[in-house]
Order: C-alpha cells, then structure tokens, then sequence
C-alpha cells in the first residue's frame, strides 16, 4: 500500500510570509502527527490529529497551526515564518484506535526561510 | 514528563561487524512502547523495531534486535552483521500507552556509519 506522501519536498520562502504543508496518511489511517527536526533541537512534536480534531499540541507559537480533512489528509500552516523555522517537517500516520501502535512516517518537507 | 538520552552522538564499525546503539529513557508510565527508528540521507524516518513494554521478550527483527531492560529504563539496539545500507541516523522513541493522544518523544540520535 502506498506511504505517507508530503508535499512538497522542498520549499524556499522569505522571512514574513506564510507557508502551507501538505500530508496524505496511509490509506485507513486515521491519526496524522507532525514533527519539526532542526540540528539544534532534533525531532519534536508539533501536534496530533485524530478524526480532524487536535488532540495534542507541543510547545509551539500559535504561527504554527494544523488541521485535518475528512478524508484524514492533513495540511500544516506555519504564519509570520522566522528564520529558526528552517527545518525539515516529518508527518507520520498512525492506526492506534485500530491497536496498531507505530507510527509511519513521510520523507519530510525541507522548509529554508531567507 | 519523558525524556529519552541517546549517549553515542557517533558511531563507526566496519562491514559484517555487531554494534550496539544504546538508549536511556525516564518516565513513571508503567505501559508504553519504545522504539527504533532509521534515518538514512534520503531523510524517511524508517521503522527499524518496536517493543512493548509489558512484553518482557526482546524484540527481533532480522539483524536487529534489543536489549530492553525495563528496571534499569534501557532500550539498547543491537545490529549483527551490518551492511553498508545500515549506514544512517537512529533515533530511539517512546511512547506511552494511551487511548487517547499520540505523541513520540525522541533522543537526540546516534550518526551510525558503516565502513567498507
């Protein structure tokens, strides 16, 4: 079955603008997660959503916002982008609800702010 | 709250060689999952092996297999025979068993590099 898809691969934007990502979970699964790597401070949790609602959120400004469709894709708004959100977005997809503890993930939206 | 220390920042064996990655963790949950992931330069997070911690069997998948001790909060990865494609970034997880919220908490990592 196909894996997570994110897009796009790469993006460039300038300091100020607003930036939109994008990630299609496996196909059944309901659970979307996102996650910001940076060299700095690794791999941290931005937020999860289940049945298009949030059901946690990390330690983040509000400028990063999330949500998800129906049909469980997921798209994740980062606002006002600063230089310190350069860093590489992994999205995972999870079927928990259905006992399948694990998560799947994307390979990742490199995001360079200028 | 959990924490997870990945000790080795770096490590570097030569082909068809055993290493072991190690992995500290701290939490009070008594049920969770911890688990290993893979992280080549192609940048996919990759799904290496996974233990549950009411499981008291160590996981094993192919080459790769744990050494979970639950007393002392260690989740070690062992890879026997390594390959040139084992060459990557691995990251140790957990996570808490719940019903509810899902979140991964990772280690900082460890750069594994295989040497022909």
């Amino acid at each position: 079955k196909a894996g997570v898809t994110q897009t796009p691969r790469y993006l460039i934007k300038t300091r100020g603008q607003q930036v939109t990502l994008s990630c299609s979970p496996i196909s059944g699964h309901r659970s979307v997660s996102w996650y910001q790597q940076t060299p700095g401070q690794g791999l941290q949790f931005l937020f999860e959503y289940f049945s298009e609602t949030q059901r946690n959120k990390g330690n983040f400004p509000g400028r990063f916002s999330g949500r998800q469709f129906s049909n469980s894709r997921s798209e994740m708004n980062v606002s006002t982008l600063e230089l310190g959100d350069s860093a590489l977005y992994l999205c995972a997809s999870s079927a928990w609800d259905r006992g399948e503890y694990g998560y799947t993930f994307g390979s990742g939206t490199r995001l360079t702010v200028v | 709250a959990q924490t997870v220390t990945q000790s080795q920042p770096e490590m570097s064996v030569q082909e068809a060689e055993t290493v072991t990655l190690s992995c500290t963790y701290d939490t009070s949950e008594s049920n969770y999952y911890l688990f290993w992931y893979k992280q080549p330069p192609s940048r996919q997070m990759i799904l290496v092996i996974r233990q549950e911690a009411y499981k008291q069997q160590n996981a094993t998948e192919n080459r790769f297999s744990v050494n979970f001790q639950k007393a002392a909060k260690s989740f070690s990865l062992k890879i026997s025979d390594s390959q040139l494609g084992d060459t990557a970034m691995y990251f140790c997880a957990f996570m808490k068993h719940s019903q509810g919220a899902q979140k991964l908490v990772f280690g900082q990592g460890t750069r594994l590099t295989i040497n022909p």
